[in-house]
């Protein structure tokens, strides 16, 4: 069965700390993975990783994938309090759906 | 990034009435939209695959008569929750899948059944 595991469930960090996300996945036909970032409503789309080693970067927020290791890392750096959100991962297989990980709640601190 | 509406944003009825959620992707065309339900904390969970002019694909333990969903044109799929009950009051998201693999997702129906 798919499956995708993130890690840690929950964090809780003070503002200027780096943190690091972590998503790994058991996926039949893996033919990408997402990164979102959900706050009170809907994911907004973070990054897309569909080949290994590449580092995708936007501002404070990097990601990469490794599809020998089967996982991913998201980098967040000098974290901020508008940075306190569930961040989700999800890997869309080759069965043409997204399975989607139990997601990683951040909370940074003042 | 593609923009997809969703409506209505929040919803209250009475218990055995009959809920419609409109999907609309408004600046592309999305030949394929997923419907999910989430619950508070939790992740996202796939209902069903709604491919433009054919019938849905609905995942294991999902209700077909329950949730009708409708593709009816490049722009446009709905959820129909009928005779809603309590236990179906949840978070409804809809996202369309674009160029490549990218999902955007919709900003969500807050269904609460009374």
């Amino acid at each position: 069965e798919d499956k995708v595991v993130q890690s840690p469930l929950s964090l809780v960090v003070h503002e200027g700390d780096t943190v690091t996300l972590n998503c790994s996945y058991e996926v039949t036909n893996f033919r990408s993975l997402l990164w979102y970032k959900q706050e009170k409503k809907a994911p907004t789309f973070l990054f897309m990783l569909t080949s290994s080693g590449i580092e995708k970067k936007s501002g404070r927020l990097s990601s990469i994938l490794d599809k020998k290791e089967l996982f991913s890392i998201l980098n967040i750096t000098a974290t901020q309090t508008g940075d306190s959100a569930v961040y989700l991962c999800a890997v869309y297989s080759g069965t043409y759906k997204y399975i989607f990980g139990t997601g990683t709640r951040l909370k940074v601190l003042a | 990034g593609a923009v997809v509406s969703q409506h209505p944003s929040r919803v209250i009825c009475k218990s055995g009435t009959s809920v419609k959620i409109e999907c609309r992707s408004l600046d592309f065309q999305a030949t394929t939209m997923f419907w999910y339900r989430q619950f508070p904390k939790q992740s996202l969970m796939l209902m069903a695959t709604s491919n433009e002019g054919s019938k849905a694909t609905y995942e294991q333990g999902v209700e077909k008569d329950k949730f009708l969903i409708n593709h009816a044109s490049l722009t446009l799929s709905t959820l129909t929750v009928t005779s809603a009950h309590p236990e179906d009051s949840s978070f409804y998201i809809c996202s369309a899948r674009v160029w490549d693999d990218e999902q955007f997702f919709g900003p969500g129906t807050r269904l609460t059944v009374l």
